[in-house]
């Protein structure tokens, strides 16, 4: 069965260190991969996503994750985090059975 | 403006007493989802609808049904809640099923007493 593991559940960092949020994914065949992001009381918006072609993948605010195929992942980065970046983010897949599977989320905390 | 939307967005309520959320959206999806956000478990689909009339069970459909008589709109209900489906509710939808974003509704945050 599909899964998808976010291992970190809380990231705490200060204003312009760097993030990498991890995902993993566990499915044999093609597959459709996003970043979800919940700010504060909203709903989930996207942030970016991959189908196909180039595995880097850039999305809005200076988000980008890249995909690793043989890896299973599908790291999400910021070179420079904001306080404006806190939030919970999910990883999500959809595989052969045209679900989409979330991740648990990671809740991160930018400090000013 | 493009949007989905849920209603109500707060509900306090008993143990057996049936309600419903609504859910409608403006951009003639096919493909519309409830899910239900607890701490530590992420997201989980309830029910999906590929179309009118059409629906089917996601990975947690004990205990609610839907239903798709037009389109735009994809209600959830729950027939006698239990303190269990206390939980944050999010209506989804997009334009088709395989490899299409979903845009998410502001969500329901439902208390079961």
């Amino acid at each position: 069965a599909q899964s998808v593991s976010q291992h970190n559940h809380h990231v705490i960092l200060s204003e312009a260190a760097s993030l990498e949020l991890g995902c993993n994914y566990s499915y044999g065949g093609t597959v459709n991969l996003f970043w979800y992001v919940q700010y504060p009381g909203q709903h989930l918006q996207l942030l970016l996503k991959y189908f196909s072609g180039d595995p880097l993948v850039k999305g809005i605010k200076g988000f980008e994750a890249e995909f690793i195929k043989s890896k299973f992942s599908f790291n999400l980065r910021k070179p420079s985090v904001q306080w404006s970046d806190t939030a919970e983010y999910f990883c999500a897949v959809r595989g052969a059975t045209n679900k989409l599977i979330f991740g648990t989320g990671t809740l991160l905390a930018v400090q000013p | 403006e493009a949007q989905v939307t849920q209603n109500p967005r707060y509900l306090i309520t008993v143990t057996g007493k049936k309600l419903t959320v609504t859910c409608s959206q403006n951009m003639n999806h096919e493909y519309m989802s409830w899910y239900r956000q607890d701490p530590g478990l992420g997201l989980r689909q309830i029910y999906y609808s590929m179309n009118v009339e059409v629906t089917d069970k996601g990975d947690v459909p004990e205990g609610y049904k839907v239903s798709r008589k037009e389109k735009r709109n994809f209600p959830l209900i729950l027939e006698s809640p239990s303190p269990n489906q206390t939980s944050l509710y999010f209506c989804a939808s997009s334009l088709s099923l395989a490899g299409e974003t979903q845009y998410f509704g502001p969500g329901t945050r439902l208390l079961v007493l």
